[in-house]
């Protein structure tokens, strides 16, 4: 599975778009992009994923660069409960390589009043 | 629907001894997936239970074991407990396997002394 970088730790205002880019150059054509969050003291939860195109769902955006090297997971209107690690995971999906997820660093957002 | 159930939340073990952890799967979900979370080494994967049949191992020694029952309810046992075992172990159910929509539960805060 390619390799991420995040940077350690952001900040956002109270009701502003939350970015946190991920950086994924050795990308694969058959990995995708995932997001996942993890609030203080529980486990990660799935925010979204995509191969190529933009994806949005109820929580949030995936912009994904058209080289595919990096990507872009945008919280449009953060909120205190916004804050946590969020970790950007590349990997194929495919059967066999199971549910298995590698969690790097990830980025400390913490959202301000 | 009833969420991932982990038990026991918390956990204090002395070194020599070992322990099992349960994680009752979301209803219908096939794949069940253990980590440990430390500060040191963060998120890491420990092995993966599909239909009953182990499909992913990380790189942890033997005394980390796992099992999966007919109804999708894993354990995961680890024998001869070190002080470095001490962590947050997570379980997260699925019901497809392609790395996206993965539910964790809580986790089970193990502490060796």
């Amino acid at each position: 599975d390619a390799k991420t970088t995040q940077p350690p730790s952001m900040d956002c205002a109270e009701g502003r778009a939350a970015n946190l880019p991920c950086n994924h150059s050795t990308i694969s054509g058959n990995e995708y992009v995932y997001w996942y969050r993890q609030i203080h003291s529980q486990g990660p939860q799935y925010i979204i994923h995509g191969l190529k195109n933009n994806e949005t769902n109820e929580m949030a955006s995936l912009i994904i660069t058209e080289d595919r090297k990096s990507s872009t997971l945008i919280l449009p209107h953060a909120t205190l409960r916004d804050t946590a690690v969020y970790y950007c995971i590349v990997r194929v999906a495919r059967e066999t390589s199971g549910s298995r997820l590698t969690f790097g660093e990830g980025t400390q957002l913490t959202v301000n009043p | 629907k009833a969420g991932v159930t982990q038990t026991p939340r918390y956990l204090i073990k002395t070194r020599g001894q070992q322990v099992t952890l349960s994680c009752s799967p979301i209803s219908g979900h096939r794949s069940v997936s253990w980590y440990q979370q430390t500060p040191g080494q963060g998120l890491q994967f420990l092995f993966e239970y599909f239909s009953e049949t182990q499909r992913n191992k990380g790189n942890f020694p033997g005394r980390f074991s796992g099992r999966q029952f007919s109804n999708s309810r894993s354990e995961m046992n680890v024998s001869t407990l070190e002080l470095g075992d001490s962590a947050l172990y997570l379980c997260a159910s699925g019901e497809t396997d392609r790395g996206y929509g993965y539910t964790f539960g809580s986790g089970t805060r193990l502490t060796v002394v």
